[in-house]
């Protein structure tokens, strides 16, 4: 399979507990994008990397995220001491310029 | 403000009917439009986008822009269309990130 990949595909942690997400974006694409889903909400977006950079992060991305991609191929994002309210599926897209987007299949993070 | 309202959280119609899920969107310059759909525990993938204004799977969309719409329509629908369907809209002015509505569930009765 050649598309975008994310993982742990789940992952459970105590509320106060570190945990780190990876997404590997189809090979080529150099735009990577993160995004929150939670129930009964569509995708809302955390934040968009062009290569290295990240050139935009959302008002929703508090100082807990820290999304990196250090070579400008995968990307990780990092949410530090976590809350119940971090409980989403959070969502890896990638494309190339001027394509359309596509997603990965998540990681759903549960907080407890 | 950019937003995407989809009104019906679910769209419940019998097979071989027609089927219009609703999507309007708010956005202050030239809008992108996309349909994507999201199958029982598949990913996100995109069903259409108004630029192609092309049929897929027998849905279309047309871009309304005085009404600030993009509904999806199926003439007939079948069993299988039953999933979640996202309206999104793309932001053309930087980053080209996509902004999405909170989705339909279409179920398809048999």
């Amino acid at each position: 399979d050649t598309g975008v990949s994310q993982n742990p595909r789940h992952k459970i942690t105590k509320r106060g507990q570190n945990v780190t997400f990876r997404c590997d974006p189809i090979s080529e694409h150099n735009r990577l994008y993160w995004y929150r889903q939670t129930l009964g909400q569509g995708p809302e977006f955390l934040t968009y990397f062009q290569n290295e950079a990240q050139l935009e992060k959302s008002r929703l991305l508090s100082d807990r995220f820290s999304a990196e991609r250090p070579k400008g191929s995968f990307s990780t994002l990092e949410i530090q001491r976590t809350e119940q309210g971090d409980s989403a599926m959070y969502l890896c897209a990638s494309r190339q310029t001027g394509d359309t987007i596509y997603f990965g299949e998540g990681s759903w993070l549960t907080v407890v | 403000a950019q937003r995407v309202t989809q009104p019906e959280k679910l769209l419940s119609v019998f097979k071989g009917a027609p089927v219009e899920l609703k999507c309007n969107y708010s956005y202050s310059g030239s809008p992108e439009l996309f349909w994507y759909v999201q199958y029982s525990r598949q990913r996100l993938q995109l069903l259409l986008r108004h630029i192609s204004r092309e049929s897929i799977k027998g849905f279309t969309a047309d871009l309304n822009k005085g009404e600030t719409s993009f509904h999806l329509k199926k003439p007939f629908a079948q069993e299988e269309d039953s999933a979640m369907y996202y309206c999104a809209l793309r932001d053309t002015s930087g980053t080209y990130k996509y902004i999405f509505g909170t989705g339909t569930r279409l179920k398809v009765l048999a």
